[in-house]
Order: C-alpha cells, then sequence, then structure tokens
C-alpha cells in the first residue's frame, strides 16, 4: 500500500492555458474526493465520487473544472482556462466505507501556480 | 462554513502534553468530531475521532464534554515532529470534511 499519490506535483502555467490533475486512491478505496487549498486557509472541498459516480460537487467547482473518475479507480481533474485565482495547491483524498474509522487519507498534493 | 471555532495558535514545550480546545456548539447529535494535523507541505493526517465518549489511540486522545459543546485533544508528549496545524472538524459519519483555519501549534525545544 503506497498511500495516495498525485501527479504533477507541481503545475506552473500561464493564465488561459488547460491543465490536468491526477490522482491515484489507495487501492479497492472507493471513495475519491477532491479539495483545494490556498495559502492560510484549510482545505476546500471540491468534489466526491463513490465509485466511478460523482455524487457531490461544490459550488467552488465553477465550469471551469471537471472530475472523472471513469473506471472506479484514478481520477482526473481538469482546469479550463485557467486564471490566477486558481493557484492553490489541489488535494485528493480517499476512503474506503469498510473502514470503521472513515478516515480519509490524503496524498502530497499538486501545487498549481498560474502566471 | 465550518461549525467549530479553534485558536489560532499554540505553543507548547517539548515533552509536555498539548492540548488543543475546540468549540462545536452546534453540533448535531448525529455528527461526530474529527481531528487532523497537517505537517508544513503535506496534506493532511488522520489523528483521531468521537462522538460521545473519550477516545484514545497511539497518537492522541479526545476527551468530549458531556454535553457535546467542546472537545480536547490531548497530544500526551509533544515532540518536534507534532508542529502542524491541527483542524476539528464536525461531520456526518460519511460526509466530505469541511476545515476551518485551524490551530497552529508549534513545539519548541
Amino acid at each position: 500500500d503506497t498511500g495516495v499519490s498525485q501527479n504533477p506535483r507541481h503545475k506552473i502555467t500561464k493564465r488561459g492555458q488547460n491543465v490536468t490533475f491526477r490522482c491515484d486512491p489507495i487501492s479497492e478505496h472507493n471513495r475519491l474526493y477532491w479539495y483545494r487549498q490556498t495559502l492560510g486557509q484549510g482545505p476546500e472541498f471540491l468534489t466526491y465520487f463513490q465509485n466511478e459516480a460523482q455524487l457531490e460537487k461544490s459550488r467552488l467547482l465553477s465550469d471551469r473544472f471537471s472530475a472523472e473518475r471513469p473506471k472506479g479507480s484514478f481520477s482526473t481533474l481538469e482546469i479550463q482556462r485557467t486564471e490566477q485565482g486558481d493557484s492553490a495547491m489541489y488535494l485528493c483524498a480517499s476512503s474506503t466505507d469498510r473502514s470503521p474509522y472513515n478516515e480519509q487519507f490524503f496524498g502530497p498534493g499538486t501545487r498549481l501556480t498560474v502566471l | 462554513d465550518a461549525k467549530t471555532t479553534q485558536p489560532p495558535s499554540m505553543d507548547c514545550a517539548e515533552g509536555r502534553a498539548a492540548n488543543l480546545p475546540c468549540n462545536h456548539s452546534t453540533i448535531s447529535g448525529n455528527e461526530y468530531v474529527y481531528w487532523y494535523r497537517q505537517i508544513h507541505s503535506q496534506g493532511p493526517q488522520y489523528i483521531i475521532h468521537g462522538l460521545k465518549n473519550n477516545e484514545t489511540n497511539e497518537m492522541a486522545s479526545l476527551i468530549i464534554t458531556e454535553d457535546r459543546k467542546s472537545s480536547t485533544l490531548i497530544l500526551p508528549h509533544a515532540t518536534l515532529r507534532d508542529t502542524a496545524v491541527y483542524y476539528c472538524i464536525v461531520r456526518p459519519y460519511t460526509d466530505k470534511l469541511i476545515f476551518g483555519t485551524g490551530t497552529r501549534l508549534q513545539v519548541f525545544p
């Protein structure tokens, strides 16, 4: 068990470009979450998958953001037409409904800088 | 919005107990109290959770008041590696996490 992995770890892009991040959850974790964290703030919930179904999306997730989890394993988060305000750490977490603790395991995050 | 209130920062001497308070006066009957911490440049890490009984694991103890309106996370023997931001979160058992701004704990030698 290697934990939750995220790629890339860092991404620098110019305003207006599209970016895509990948999250590989802990194997057999059926739940996957995306969060965004800006400097000095706690993580903010973006969206949540149970298996391949996207069950909840935050109002923070504008039309420029889209997330997928096509086979219920890895997930991608795409941001189209990036803006400087999108600069943040994007965190992925996974959990399993078979755990009595229902804890979420977080990856190291992808730090996005939009110039 | 976060349903918890925590002090923005605390200091603790290495080897001493760190007691981190959290107020959650609007907690509902089906909501658990979870604690996570985030060490600089890492993702948050689960510490402990509880419903109404006090809980202890290898990392910490959680004391929840009888009325459930507040709780305290106790790190019994703080080390320098415990320096982190600690988040207290109330949530239903299966819901997303809603983080506040947490308590920045600085452990000093």
